[in-house]
């Protein structure tokens, strides 16, 4: 059973806050990912991690940053949120020498 | 260019009545093909992994079916809680652990 938490849900917020979406995980897997989703489109890949402070850049060029100090969290941070990082974050982790991604609820980001 | 197309965009279908969806994928060097489950507002929850041509994988109502250009994901006798949006998703060759997703098929399942 796949154990992988994002906080918060639900997130509206003025534009040029500064703001932390948070996703941990309790399974031990080594890698974990970022995925930005808008309504009706596909998953696109923003940042991912092998392990502890390994992180790397996605197919999606995103004014995001990621840090990966514990294995099991992997928080992703906007220094100054803008109307167009509207959109829902995914994040994900799968094991060692395996390839499914376990996903997380999402957060729903909103920057008014 | 590495593309991953699923067919149709949306498919309703009345309780009972079985049909598949397609993925199709022009891709070199395929280690896995991946399907998922997603509904509204939530992450998707993993289903299927398949790896070579003519594997096949069942759970439930669903089966996914691989060939060396697509895959199909069939259900048989959908019940309404089916109802979700279908994606699949494609890992490329060796060294990059980057799962390529399609759009996703919806699915309505009419009582």
């Amino acid at each position: 059973e796949a154990d992988i938490y994002q906080t918060p849900r639900y997130l509206v917020i003025g534009t040029g806050k500064k703001i932390t979406l948070e996703c941990s995980q309790t399974m031990g897997h080594d890698k974990m990912y970022w995925y930005q989703q808008d309504p009706g489109m596909e998953l696109h890949l923003i940042h991912y991690s092998y392990g502890v402070n390994s992180t790397e850049k996605g197919d999606l060029s995103s004014e995001s940053t990621v840090s990966r100090i514990r294995t099991e969290h992997f928080p992703l941070t906007l220094e100054s949120a803008r109307p167009s990082h509207t959109s829902q974050y995914l994040c994900a982790s799968s094991k060692p020498h395996y390839n499914e991604q376990f996903f997380g609820p999402g957060t729903r980001l909103t920057v008014l | 260019e590495d593309q991953v197309t699923q067919s149709p965009e949306a498919l309703r279908l009345q309780e009972g009545e079985s049909s598949s969806l397609n993925c199709s994928y022009t891709v070199s060097g395929l280690r896995g093909l991946f399907w998922y489950r997603q509904d509204p507002g939530k992450g998707p929850e993993f289903l299927f992994t398949l790896y070579s041509a003519g594997e096949e994988k069942e759970k439930e109502r669903l089966k996914a079916t691989l060939t060396k250009k697509e895959s199909f994901l069939h259900i048989t006798a959908p019940k309404p809680e089916d109802s979700a949006t279908y994606l699949c998703a494609v890992l490329l060759g060796f060294g990059n652990e980057k799962l390529t997703f399609g759009t996703g098929t919806r699915l309505t399942i009419i009582p």
